[in-house]
């Protein structure tokens, strides 16, 4: 059983569109972070977020973490197909253990 | 500078063999990890040392794994007498310190036949 589950698990999109990917859990996470991790490559950092309410804006990315810090979205408008990818989200409830949801793969056709 | 690295990069590997797989993490990082990434599955923690101490190994899925860290640095995963189940992509992260962010390596991709 996943501490995080993400959804949708698949997504496949037009360039030009805008898709969300959620992550929910039943726990309160100290911080939560997306990674993004293409094909032969390990996860690389999008962002942390760690005040509940939070939302913080990378270029086209939007995140936004819940109120209740149980919840995180992603929000990416006018996706790109350099957007494809692996889209991970991944919290903390104690010091050390960074705890994973299953993953949201993203594609973005030409 | 240079990142994580990993190696080898892939391992193909016959079923009751010994693996191992190596980690060098960013010079002057004290904390690194190991997860392991399943088709379909986010990453799984294994384990993580601070310096070469390894204060939680609850991670590791049964005691055919193993792994230490010598000088601070270089560490070393190893299964013995593989099973078909541990066919994952085997990642490595190190850290500055514990809870800060983390870096992540290329992956070593171990199939057991």
């Amino acid at each position: 059983t996943q501490l995080l589950e993400q959804s949708p698990q698949f997504l496949s999109i037009q360039e030009g569109e805008n898709l969300t990917v959620y992550c929910n859990s039943s726990s309160v996470f100290s911080s939560l972070q997306w990674y993004r991790q293409e094909p032969g490559e390990g996860p690389v950092l999008l962002v942390t977020v760690v005040t509940g309410g939070e939302v913080k804006k990378l270029k086209r990315l939007t995140f936004q973490f819940g109120d209740a810090r149980k919840d995180s979205s992603l929000h990416i408008t006018a996706a790109q197909t350099g957007d494809t990818g692996l889209y991970l989200c991944a919290g903390y409830n104690n010091d050390y253990k960074l705890s994973f949801g299953a993953g949201t793969t993203v594609t973005v056709r030409a | 500078g240079a990142g994580v690295s990993q190696s080898p990069s892939n391992k193909v590997t016959e079923k009751g063999k010994d693996v191992e797989l190596r980690c060098d993490p960013i010079s002057g990082h004290t904390a690194l990890y190991w997860y392991r990434q399943s088709l379909g599955q986010g990453l799984e923690f294994l384990i993580y040392f601070q310096g070469n101490s390894a204060p939680d190994k609850s991670g590791l899925p049964s005691d055919r794994f193993s792994a230490e860290r010598t000088g601070g640095s270089v560490s070393t995963l190893t299964i013995q007498r593989t099973q078909q189940e541990d066919s994952a992509v085997y990642l490595c992260a190190s850290s500055m310190r514990v809870q800060e962010t983390q870096y992540f390596g290329p992956g070593t991709r171990l199939l057991v036949l």
